[in-house]
């Protein structure tokens, strides 16, 4: 199975770009690269997914790199709101259906 | 649209003790996937359903048992609570059984005592 390593925490000041690491070196080639947040006593919320390309939604821009072991998600402009934690996540097929594997994620602190 | 809510919100059952958590999937979701989430780690894949069968389990004992309606609501169930038992149990619908993007709802939170 894939797996992800991220950094436990990481700081932003506000008003800066928050960039999250993650390497998934074992990915494979059909397996998505998804990104999920989760705020204090709240359920992950999703923000953005890729397979290959860059990625940019209202939320965040995700970069894979060309060989697809890693990937950063970008908060272009972090606000205090966007204090959580951070998981990267890659798709895994499991008898018919997907199963989403979280790590322990990195907590980002947005710091006024 | 409504969301994936989930009920109740919090609860306190006493060790070897049965419980039942409920599910609503947000509306046009087929799929419904169940996660524990001990406190300060992330979520674990307990199991996901699809057309009101089993189609994925992680690594949880067979106490922890699921079910899907055909509205697509779903319940979880586990037998015999043990006090490693206590969590946020987090339920999460999307619309097909590999589709992208899951939505979350808040949780139940359990406490075994």
């Amino acid at each position: 199975d894939a797996k992800t390593t991220q950094p436990p925490s990481m700081d932003c000041a506000e008003g800066r770009a928050a960039n999250l690491p993650c390497n998934h070196s074992t990915i494979s080639g059909n397996e998505y690269v998804y990104w999920y947040r989760q705020i204090h006593s709240q359920g992950p919320q999703y923000i953005i997914h890729g397979l290959k390309n860059n990625e940019t939604n209202e939320m965040a821009s995700l970069i894979i790199t060309e060989d697809r072991k890693s990937s950063t998600l970008i908060l272009p402009h972090a606000t205090l709101r966007d204090t959580a934690v951070y998981y990267c996540i890659v798709r895994i097929p499991n008898t018919g259906g997907f199963k989403t594997i979280f790590g322990a994620g990195t907590r980002l602190f947005v710091k006024a | 649209e409504t969301g994936v809510t989930q009920s109740p919100t919090h609860l306190i059952k006493t060790r070897g003790q049965q419980v039942t958590l409920r599910c609503s999937s947000q509306s046009g979701h087929n799929t419904v996937s169940w996660y524990q989430q001990a406190l300060g780690q992330g979520p674990q894949f307990i199991f996901q359903y699809y057309r009101e069968e089993e189609n994925g389990r992680g690594n949880f004992p067979p106490r922890f048992s699921g079910l899907q309606f055909p509205n697509y609501s779903s319940e979880l169930n586990v037998n015999a609570l043990e006090l490693d038992d206590s969590a946020l149990y987090l339920c999460a619908s999307s619309w097909s059984s590999g589709g992208h993007g899951y939505t979350f709802g808040s949780g139940t939170r359990l406490t075994v005592v």
